[in-house]
């Protein structure tokens, strides 16, 4: 199956700071989103973007579908942005997640 | 919210038992997913239903099984549990348009803890 690799692993930042969190995936896909898990447990879609560039408020993401990455772009970052951020891709009707980017955003 | 429902939230049983997990996809989507997501397995896909048949399996194991019914919701079955199966169990459906793959959505998960 495909490889999906998130970095970093662990990040802690200062609200206020800006962050980029990374996705490289080993194949062609027809799918990818990005998604936080928030400190409930809950899975929340933040974009579907298996190729180009998206913006939502204070988040924006990139996907290079041919060099197999997307970038996830995090600016002044709140207390409420903490959590896990997951990277999923999907090829023909297999999906598979990375393990993720656990964020830490401290007051 | 994301329009998908799973019931229960939490459910706790006994190794060698079986539960059955419930979703309820949004209205409209016609494709259901099941994840499982563990602390040292990460979010893995089990199984995918379209408009009631089984589309495409992961890595489920023999002991799990799952159906759509024709009001479109969608069942996962457990059995003979083990303390491993401890786990949250995510629904999550989206539309398929001609072939292309859109957007899923979660529901709130079901948290299965095995004794």
């Amino acid at each position: 199956g495909i490889q999906v690799e998130q970095s970093p692993p662990d990040l802690i930042l200062q609200e206020g700071a800006n962050s980029t969190l990374r996705c490289n995936f080993s194949d062609s896909v027809n799918n990818l989103q990005w998604f936080h898990q928030n400190p409930w447990g809950q899975l929340i879609n933040l974009f579907y973007i298996p190729s180009g560039t998206k913006q939502n408020g204070r988040l924006s993401a990139t996907t290079v579908a041919t060099e197999r990455y997307s970038l996830l772009y995090i600016s002044s970052s709140q207390t409420t942005d903490s959590g896990v951020y997951f990277c999923a891709v999907a090829t023909g009707n297999q999906f598979y997640f990375g393990t993720g980017t656990s964020l830490t955003v401290i007051p | 919210d994301s329009g998908v429902t799973q019931t229960p939230k939490h459910l706790i049983t006994a190794t060698g038992q079986r539960v059955t997990l419930r979703c309820s996809p949004r209205s409209g989507d016609l494709s259901v997913y099941w994840y499982q997501q563990s602390l040292d397995q990460g979010l893995q896909f089990l199984i995918q239903y379209y408009n009631g048949e089984e589309r495409a399996k992961g890595n489920i194991l023999e002991r799990f099984s799952a159906q759509q019914f024709p009001d479109l919701h969608s069942e996962l079955n457990l059995s003979s549990l083990e303390l491993g199966d401890s786990a949250l169990y995510f629904c999550a459906s989206s539309v398929i348009r001609q072939g292309a793959y859109n957007e899923q959505f979660f529901g709130p998960g079901t948290r299965l803890t095995v004794l």
